[in-house]
C-alpha cells in the first residue's frame, strides 16, 4: 500500500515555464488536496477536490489549476512559473470530505530561478 | 479573515523537560487537528479533536481542546530526541467545511 505518491521530488524551473507536479492515492479516498509550505508560515491551502470530477479553491489559488478525473489521481499545474512560487508542495488525501488531511506525500521542493 | 496562531514559534529544551505549544483560533472551530512534521519530512496527522474540553493522550503525549474550541494545546512530557520537529494544528474554515486552515508551526529542538 503505497499511500500519497507525489512526483517529482525536486524540480528547478525558470520563470514563465509551465510543468504539473503530480499525486496519485491507492486508499480510494474521496478527498485531496494540494498545499504550498513557505518558511514560517505553515501549509496554505492552494486546490482541493471532494470527488472525481469537484475542484474547488483554497486560500492561495492564483498561477495553479488542478483537475480531478479519477479517484486517484489529483495533479497540479503551474501555469507561468513565478519565483514567487519556489516552495515546497504536498498533496494529502482523506477517507471522505469534511475529514482533515491525514495522509500526505512526500512532497516536492520546486524552485523557479 | 480567520486565523490560527502557534505560540511558541521556537522552543528548545533539554531531553526529559516537559514542552508545550499552544494553538488560538480566531474563530470557533468544529475540530482541531495536531501535525508533527520532522526536518526534511511531511506532515505527519497525530490526532483529532472534536467535543469541547476534550483530552486525548497518546504516550506522553497529551492533547487538549479548549471550552470554547477556540484554541488547543500539545503538551509532550519527558521528550525526547525523537520527539524533535514542527508541530502544527489546523482546523476547518468557517468559511467552508472542505478547507483547512493550518497554524504557522512550533518548532521544538531536543538537546541531548
Amino acid at each position: 500500500n503505497a499511500g500519497v505518491t507525489q512526483t517529482p521530488k525536486f524540480q528547478v524551473l525558470k520563470t514563465g515555464q509551465s510543468m504539473t507536479l503530480q499525486c496519485a492515492q491507492d486508499m480510494n479516498h474521496e478527498y485531496m488536496s494540494w498545499y504550498r509550505q513557505d518558511p514560517g508560515m505553515g501549509l496554505r491551502l492552494i486546490h482541493y477536490s471532494v470527488g472525481a470530477g469537484i475542484t474547488d479553491q483554497g486560500e492561495v489559488p492564483n498561477g495553479y489549476n488542478v483537475s480531478r478525473s479519477t479517484t486517484e489521481d489529483f495533479p497540479l499545474r503551474l501555469l507561468s512559473a513565478a519565483p514567487s512560487q519556489t516552495s515546497v508542495y504536498f498533496c494529502a488525501s482523506s477517507p471522505h470530505r469534511g475529514a482533515q488531511p491525514q495522509h500526505f506525500g512526500d512532497g516536492t521542493r520546486l524552485s523557479i530561478l | 479573515g480567520q486565523q490560527v496562531m502557534q505560540i511558541p514559534q521556537y522552543q528548545h529544551v533539554q531531553e526529559g523537560e516537559d514542552f508545550t505549544t499552544y494553538c488560538n483560533s480566531s474563530t470557533t472551530l468544529s475540530n482541531i487537528q495536531w501535525y508533527k512534521q520532522r526536518p526534511g519530512g511531511h506532515p505527519v496527522f497525530l490526532i483529532q479533536l472534536v467535543k469541547s474540553g476534550e483530552v486525548k493522550k497518546q504516550k506522553r503525549l497529551t492533547f487538549q481542546f479548549g471550552e470554547a474550541k477556540k484554541n488547543s494545546s500539545l503538551h509532550i512530557t519527558a521528550t525526547q530526541t525523537t520527539d524533535v520537529g514542527t508541530y502544527f494544528c489546523a482546523g476547518p474554515m468557517k468559511t467552508s467545511y472542505d478547507k483547512v486552515i493550518f497554524g504557522p508551526g512550533t518548532s521544538l529542538s531536543v538537546i541531548p
